[in-house]
This record gives structure tokens, sequence and C-alpha cells, in this order.
């Protein structure tokens, strides 16, 4: 079956330490995505890349990086400066402009 | 700037009841509009879109949505309400004049269908 794939399902950083977070799909999509979860909240964009070798900052990308070097995907650092990683991460997939986003079913990260 | 409300936080419905999820938005032109339903610890699944036609769009699990230009809502609904229908919903916008494929998210309704 096609779909995305997010692991580990449950993350825990310690003080100082960066944690990656992975995501792949095998829909043979263009466009990715990592959002933000927050309890009782939205999604916030954190980065997305509608091709390879190629990404761009979404509205939160303060602390985190990403890489694009395969199409299928697209893994998220969540480095030492980001000082709030507390959250429910979720990776998406898109392809065309009147597409749904395909969801993986997120990581949930943790502070030690 | 562009946005999404979805103006209720909670939404409470017995079952079999009709329900509705409401969703307004504000954005320039005519948007490419989605629904998308999110169960504890799951990822979002899309349940339908509206890209252009008939304004009533069916989904799934027999979901609906009635898109009204006049008003610039896309409201959700349902007519008989199901125990397993409780979950949050979220509507998204994607201006068809944008040149990337970001959504404008709204902030989400927990629909809670008491039996």
């Amino acid at each position: 079956d096609g779909g995305i794939t997010q692991s580990p399902k449950y993350l825990f950083r310690k003080e100082g330490q960066n944690v990656t977070l992975s995501c792949e799909q095998n829909l043979n999509h263009d466009a990715m995505y990592w959002y933000r979860q927050d309890p009782g909240q939205g999604l916030r964009l954190i980065y997305y890349s509608q091709i390879v070798n190629d990404f761009q900052k979404g509205d939160i990308a303060e602390g985190y990086s990403v890489s694009r070097e395969k199409k299928e995907s697209f893994p998220l650092t969540v480095t030492s400066a980001q000082k709030n990683p507390t959250a429910f991460y979720l990776c998406a997939s898109s392809d065309g402009y009147n597409q749904p986003q395909h969801f993986g079913d997120g990581t949930r990260l943790s502070i030690l | 700037a562009q946005s999404v409300a979805q103006p209720e936080d909670q939404v409470n419905v017995a079952e079999g009841n009709p329900l509705t999820v409401k969703c307004t938005y504000s954005v320039s032109g005519n948007p490419y509009l989605f629904w998308y339903v999110q169960y504890p610890n799951r990822g979002l699944q899309f349940l339908l879109k509206y890209i252009t036609g008939d304004n009533l769009v069916k989904g799934s699990y027999g979901f609906e949505a009635e898109f009204n230009k006049s008003q610039t809502s896309f409201h959700l609904k349902k007519p008989s309400a199901l125990v397993s229908d409780s979950a949050l919903y979220f509507c998204a916008v994607r201006p068809r004049e944008d040149s990337n494929y970001q959504l404008i998210w709204g902030a989400g309704t927990k629909l809670i269908i008491k039996p």
C-alpha cells in the first residue's frame, strides 16, 4: 500500500541534543511538508519541499533543519536551539495544486 | 492576511442527529477547499475537497460539504452522526493563485457525538 511512514512513533530528547525524525513516502509525490501540532492546537508549518534538493522555511522554522536528497525522504532535525520541542510532529506529501496532502501517523517528541 | 476560521472549538451532537462543522475563509479569488479528520494520536485523513463545479461535495464516511461563494464558507455536514465520528476536524484552503502547494489551515473543531 502507498503511504507515508514516520519513525519513531515516540522520541525523547535530552538537553542539548539534536534528534532526527524520519519521514518516507512511496506515493511518488513531489512535495513534502513538516508540521508541528501542540495540544489543542492546529497545524503549524515548519518546512516544506516542492522538489528534490530544494526546501523552504515555513512559519516556525527556527530551531529545525531539513534535507531533501531523495524524492521519497524528508527527514527533520530538531536542534538544541529549539527550546520548546515537545509536540506532535506530522509529515505530509502532495502532488498537484488541487490535490490533498497525505499524512503520516506522526512522531511524538518529549523532553527528558 | 489570508486566513481560515473554524468558529467553534467544540461541537456536541447526539448520535443520529445531523451535524455541521463550520468553516469560513478570507482568501483572494476562488480557492481550493479541503476537510480533514484526525483521530487521537494519528495523522490527518483527507475527507473531501472542492475544486470547481457543484457546490455540494460528497466525501468519505458519509460526510459532505457545501461551498458558498458569497459567504466564503465551506461547512462540513453529515445527515446522521455516529459515535465513531467523534474526532478533530480541520478545514484547509489553498489559493489558486499561489505558486506553491501550501495550505492555510483552520485551528480545528473537536466534534463529540454522544450516544
